[in-house]
């Protein structure tokens, strides 16, 4: 069965300061893993996404996710954080047998000038 | 612009009144779910619909219902609604099931209060 776990259900951080938020998962199968952002009182959006290919995925907006198969994790980094950064993240994975995909339960990134 | 709607944004509701949450999409997607928020927490799948084809999580309650009468609408039903229902309910849309790497597409939500 699949799982995912995040570490840390908040991350507090300093603007233009880099962060990590941890994202580890289980699964039996080549797996599909995701990023979503919810902004205060608004649904979840995707940040990136892999699916096969190269390790490393990037953002529109800065943020970078790298696939580690031996690690099986999908940690999120941005090198610079910004204000606009405040939400609450969900890593979430799912697999080619699946109807369905498996959310964390969330990191609140929190910016403080 | 393509996207995912629900309406109400807000809704109040009395301890056992029944109410019903609508949402609909512009996408043309196969597929829509619902999903349960509750504070600081994950987003639980209740059910979807892979076109008619309905689907429930097994651990579901029979409180909640859903229907969806055509490829835009969907809604859920909750019949009986108790202090526990009192949460976020995400709606969202994709072309195809997770097994495919599909992304999803989630509308604004509906926050419920029961009184």
């Amino acid at each position: 069965a699949q799982s995912v776990t995040q570490l840390d259900s908040q991350v507090p951080v300093f603007e233009e300061a880099p962060v990590e938020l941890r994202c580890n998962y289980s699964s039996s199968v080549s797996v599909y893993l995701f990023w979503y952002v919810q902004y205060p009182n608004q649904g979840l959006q995707l940040l990136l996404k892999y699916l096969s290919g190269s390790t490393l995925v990037e953002s529109i907006n800065g943020f970078e996710a790298e696939f580690n198969k031996s690690q099986t994790s999908f940690h999120l980094r941005k090198p610079s954080v910004h204000i606009s950064d405040t939400a609450e993240y969900f890593c979430a994975v799912s697999d080619s047998s699946a109807s369905k995909i498996i959310f964390g339960s969330g990191t609140r990134l929190s910016i403080r000038p | 612009d393509a996207m995912v709607i629900q309406n109400p944004r807000y809704q109040v509701t009395q301890f056992g009144k029944p109410v019903t949450l609508s949402c609909s999409q512009t996408l043309n997607h196969n597929v829509m779910y619902w999903y349960q928020q509750k504070s600081s927490q994950a987003p639980k799948l209740l059910f979807h619909y892979y076109d008619k084809d309905f689907n429930n999580e097994a651990d579901t309650p029979d409180n909640f219902q859903s229907r969806r009468p055509n490829t835009s609408f969907c809604f859920l039903d909750i019949r009986s609604p108790g202090l526990g229902d009192a949460a976020m309910y995400l709606c969202a849309t994709s072309t195809a099931l997770a097994g495919r790497g599909e992304t999803q597409y989630f509308g604004p939500g509906t926050r419920l209060l029961v009184l």
